[in-house]
């Protein structure tokens, strides 16, 4: 089986423009969440998606946003780009509203870096 | 909100040796705390996990132990190997979303 996948892999931007990541969850797996990883530190929530609606967001800006799709599938977008959204973004899933016998699964990330 | 301490941040000890990472939690309505291993470019994978009406909890070399009185929690990694090296999370997490909040990693650095 597949596991969490998150495309693309890299990317590079500039300053002032919009990025959009997407993150295909487990065959099953009905939640998806993202995270922020900046280099040296632990996972930060973004944002919780459960049955196509959100259930949880993170301390970030307005300037992030995302969905989740029908499929389960989910779209991070974040606008107006600032250098210290460089980071790798973590996309995780899991079978229901993440729990304590639903634990959550990461993919291996995007991989942001602005210029 | 929750916050999680972790120590130390980097952990050096030869093959077979003992391992321990020790976290503290802020919010005393968390119950749940896993733990992720993340090697040099990889995702995070958990590798053991632990709830609130347990004490401890243990898989081969890897045991968690908490402490609700004192909201700490800490990783035993017993007989260590050259591939326990890597960064390793605690996290704590609270009510009904289990959402976590991670701390700040340990490196550990297992030298053969």
């Amino acid at each position: 089986d597949a596991g969490v996948t998150q495309s693309p892999t890299h990317l590079i931007k500039t300053r002032g423009q919009h990025v959009t990541l997407r993150c295909s969850p487990i065959s099953g797996h009905k939640s998806v969440s993202w995270y922020q990883q900046v280099l040296g530190q632990g996972p930060q929530f973004i944002f919780q998606y459960y049955e196509k609606e959100e259930r949880g967001r993170g301390n970030f800006p307005d300037r992030f946003s995302a969905r989740q799709f029908p499929n389960y599938s989910s779209e991070l977008n974040v606008n107006a780009l600032l250098l210290g959204d460089s980071a790798l973004y973590l996309c995780a899933s899991s079978l229901g509203k993440s729990g304590a016998d639903q634990p959550q699964h990461f993919g291996d990330g995007t991989r942001l870096s602005i210029l | 909100g929750e916050n999680v301490e972790q120590h130390p941040s980097t952990l050096s000890v030869q093959e077979g040796d003992s391992a321990v990472i020790k976290c503290t939690y802020s919010d005393s309505a968390s119950n749940y705390f896993p733990w992720y291993k993340q090697e040099l470019g990889k995702r995070p994978q958990l590798i053991i996990d632990i709830r609130s009406n347990v004490g401890e909890k243990k898989d081969q070399r890897i045991a968690v132990t908490l402490n609700k009185t004192a909201k700490h929690f800490s990783l035993h990694i017993t007989e260590t190997q050259p591939e326990d090296s890597a960064v390793y999370f605690c996290a704590a997490a609270s009510g009904g979303s289990y959402i976590p909040t991670f701390g700040r990693g340990t490196s550990l650095i297992v030298h053969p």
